[in-house]
């Protein structure tokens, strides 16, 4: 079964600290992995987009990581700001099509000052 | 340049009334995607359409929905007798083209119409 799970559910961090936000896959066959940010009432916009052969992308203080072995993805946000409030959803694209996409159900980060 | 945008922003309807929302996407974007977003959930895909292709429907989780496109301009999704498990944010997106496993190309998402049945 395709699926794609996100941990934390949520998470809570102070402004100016680090997080990282984990997404596991199941999606078979494998096109690419991206990651949006998604703010309270607006639709996704995208950070990153990794196909199978790149590991690493950033975006700003965003840094998105794949390992397309275990099937892992996880996106690190760098010296967060309140800004970063938002809810961080991992998408897998199977098939060269491109057009089949699982959603994780995102993970909801809260930066406080 | 101007992105994807929906209409209404916000729509009410009472239970078993028809609802149709519509989606402009970026001009010259050939693909198009409606989604469903439940409130606290993640994003559950509904249609695609790509040019003058047959839509992918497979996500459409009743008759009672239905979507439409011209070409590759506007498209408009309707709910029939709308029930209260409608109730959801309505996300529209487009592509330029098909995102295949060298080319990629990003969904650019509208901002939603969140639909409310009583």
């Amino acid at each position: 079964k395709n699926q794609v799970e996100q941990s934390p559910q949520s998470l809570i961090i102070l402004e100016g600290k680090n997080c990282t936000l984990q997404c596991n896959y199941t999606v078979s066959p494998f096109s690419n992995l991206r990651w949006y940010k998604q703010d309270t009432g607006r639709g996704p916009v995208s950070l990153t987009i990794m196909t199978f052969s790149e590991n690493t992308k950033s975006n700003g203080r965003y840094t998105a990581t794949l390992d397309a072995d275990t099937k892992q993805s996880s996106l690190h946000i760098t010296a967060s700001q309140l800004s970063d409030s938002a809810s961080y959803i991992c998408v897998v694209t199977r098939g060269a099509a491109g057009n089949k996409l699982t959603f994780g159900g995102g993970t909801r980060v809260l930066v406080k000052p | 340049g101007a992105g994807v945008s929906q209409s209404p922003s916000n729509k009410v309807t009472e239970k078993g009334k028809d609802v149709e929302l519509r989606c402009d996407p970026i001009s010259g974007h050939t693909a198009l995607y409606w989604y469903r977003q439940r409130l606290g959930q993640g994003l559950e895909f509904l249609i695609y359409f790509q040019g003058n292709s047959a839509p992918d429907k497979s996500g459409l989780p009743s008759d009672r929905f239905s979507a439409e496109r011209t070409g590759e301009s506007v498209s408009t999704l309707t709910i029939q007798r709308t029930q209260q498990e409608d109730s959801a944010v309505y996300l529209c997106a487009s592509s330029p083209r098909f995102a295949d496993s060298i080319l990629r190309y990003e969904q650019y998402f509208g901002p939603g119409t969140r639909l409310t049945v009583t």
